[in-house]
């Protein structure tokens, strides 16, 4: 089934670490999104990439970085420059097409990182 | 700048009555709108969207919303909400040029009381 695959969906970190979360999509979609979401905050969004090899930062960006070396993939890490990093961590893909499927992002699980 | 409010955090409703959860919008130009739902620990669900045509969308589970230009809303109705309906629902909203990101609104938990 065609979909946008998180991993892990549970992810502890411990102080001072980086980690990186997975995700990987076989939609064929073109452009790639992670958002962080907090209880009663919504979604922010943290980076995103238009294109193969180029990215570029959204709302909250500062401890996170991104890479975007194969169309379908875009992980995140979390830095230890990230001091509140407990959070849902939604990714998020979308066509370049006009019509039905061109205007809608589409979302992954999910997943969870906590600080210990 | 395009922004989405969603004015209830939680919203009651007995299962078997319509229930409506509010949506007011503000961007430039014309609007493109969507309605997601999202499930404990889960990823959010695209449930219909407005782009342009008729003001009356209509998508997954029996929901659909209301475009309302001179309101500048989008309310999420259903005629007889099911208690499987209680989630988290979330507006989202872009302008019909420039940058492809949406903004979403805080979301609106709906709770369906059997």
């Amino acid at each position: 089934d065609g979909g946008i695959t998180q991993s892990p969906k549970y992810l502890f970190r411990k102080e001072g670490q980086n980690v990186t979360l997975s995700c990987e999509q076989n939609l064929n979609h073109d452009a790639m999104y992670w958002y962080r979401q907090d209880p009663g905050q919504g979604l922010r969004l943290i980076y995103y990439s238009q294109i193969v090899n180029d990215f570029q930062k959204g709302d909250i960006a500062e401890g996170y970085s991104v890479s975007r070396e194969k169309k379908e993939s875009f992980p995140l890490t979390v830095t230890s420059a990230q001091k509140n990093p407990t959070a849902f961590y939604l990714c998020a893909s979308r066509a370049y097409a006009g019509g039905e499927t061109g205007n809608t992002i589409y979302f992954g699980e999910g997943s969870w990182l906590t600080v210990v | 700048a395009q922004s989405v409010a969603q004015p209830e955090d939680q919203v009651n409703v007995a299962e078997g009555n319509p229930l409506t959860v509010k949506c007011t919008y503000s961007v430039s130009g014309n609007p493109y709108l969507f309605w997601y739902v999202q499930y404990p620990n889960r990823g959010l669900q695209f449930l219909l969207k407005y782009i342009t045509g008729d003001n009356l969308v209509k998508g997954s589970y029996g929901f659909e919303a209301e475009f309302n230009k001179s309101q500048t809303s989008f309310h999420l109705k259903k005629p007889s909400a099911l208690v499987s309906d209680s989630a988290l629902y979330f507006c989202a909203v872009r302008g019909s040029g420039g940058s492809y990101i949406p903004t979403f609104g805080r979301g609106t938990s709906l709770i369906v009381h059997p």
